[in-house]
């Protein structure tokens, strides 16, 4: 069954960075483009960034443009998600998500999160 | 950009009672790119339906969706115990962007 497993959290101060990772299973990886959309305590869902199946389009949230970069390494079956200049309102549940490329408007599979605290 | 607003932010039901779950956007939402979510706490969200109507893999027909240009509505007809939950509405644009609404909260009455 389609599995996508976060992780990489923890705490981290203000200006610092953490890379998170998703790994994939059960579907192919390669087929898939992959989203982070995040969830701060109490408030509702934020998309975050894509990346296309192959690796070539990338997209980015204006709140995170510049400082979060979103990669993937398809011979692991693994997406990740460099986020540099932290702040606290970065602190958030961080979730990844597949789409199709032919169906791009919604996700149909997510993980199940790893939270990123943000505090000095 | 589009912005969600779902109502109401809680809803105070018991099992076997009908839900009925409201989204409305902002400026109109093509059909085809208005879906619906179910999140439990310390879980995966799930989805539940696509394309306004669409229902996902393996949901069972009490959830339905409905609605068109800017007024959009989920609707579960009989509520079981493992429905309780919070539903977002989200609707995708060019961009791309993908927007979602605040939510709404199923709790046991």
């Amino acid at each position: 069954q389609v599995q996508l497993v976060e992780s990489g959290g923890g705490v981290v101060q203000p200006g610092g960075s953490l890379r998170l990772s998703c790994t994939a299973s059960g579907f192919i990886f390669s087929d898939y483009c992959m989203h982070w959309v995040r969830q701060a305590p109490g408030k509702g869902l934020e998309w975050v960034a894509l990346i296309w199946y192959d690796g070539t389009n990338k997209y980015y949230a204006d709140s995170v443009k510049g400082r979060f970069t979103i990669s993937r390494d398809n011979s692991k079956n693994t997406l990740y998600l460099q986020m540099n200049s932290l702040r606290a309102e970065d602190t958030a549940f961080y979730y990844c998500a597949r789409t199709r490329a032919a169906a791009l408007h919604y996700f149909d599979y997510w993980g199940q999160g790893t939270l990123l605290t943000v505090s000095s | 950009e589009i912005v969600l607003t779902q109502s109401p932010g809680t809803l105070s039901l018991s099992p076997g009672e009908r839900a009925t779950l409201s989204c409305r956007a902002s400026q109109s939402v093509s059909s085809r790119y208005l879906a619906w979510y179910q999140h439990k706490p310390g879980q995966a969200p799930r989805l539940l339906i696509f394309g306004v109507s669409s229902r996902a893999t393996g949901i069972p027909d009490r959830f339905s969706g409905s609605g068109s240009g800017t007024d959009f509505t989920l609707t579960i007809s009989k509520l079981e115990p493992e429905d309780f939950a919070v539903y977002y509405c989200q609707q995708y644009g060019t961009s791309p962007t993908w927007t979602f609404g605040q939510g709404t909260k199923v709790e046991v009455k």
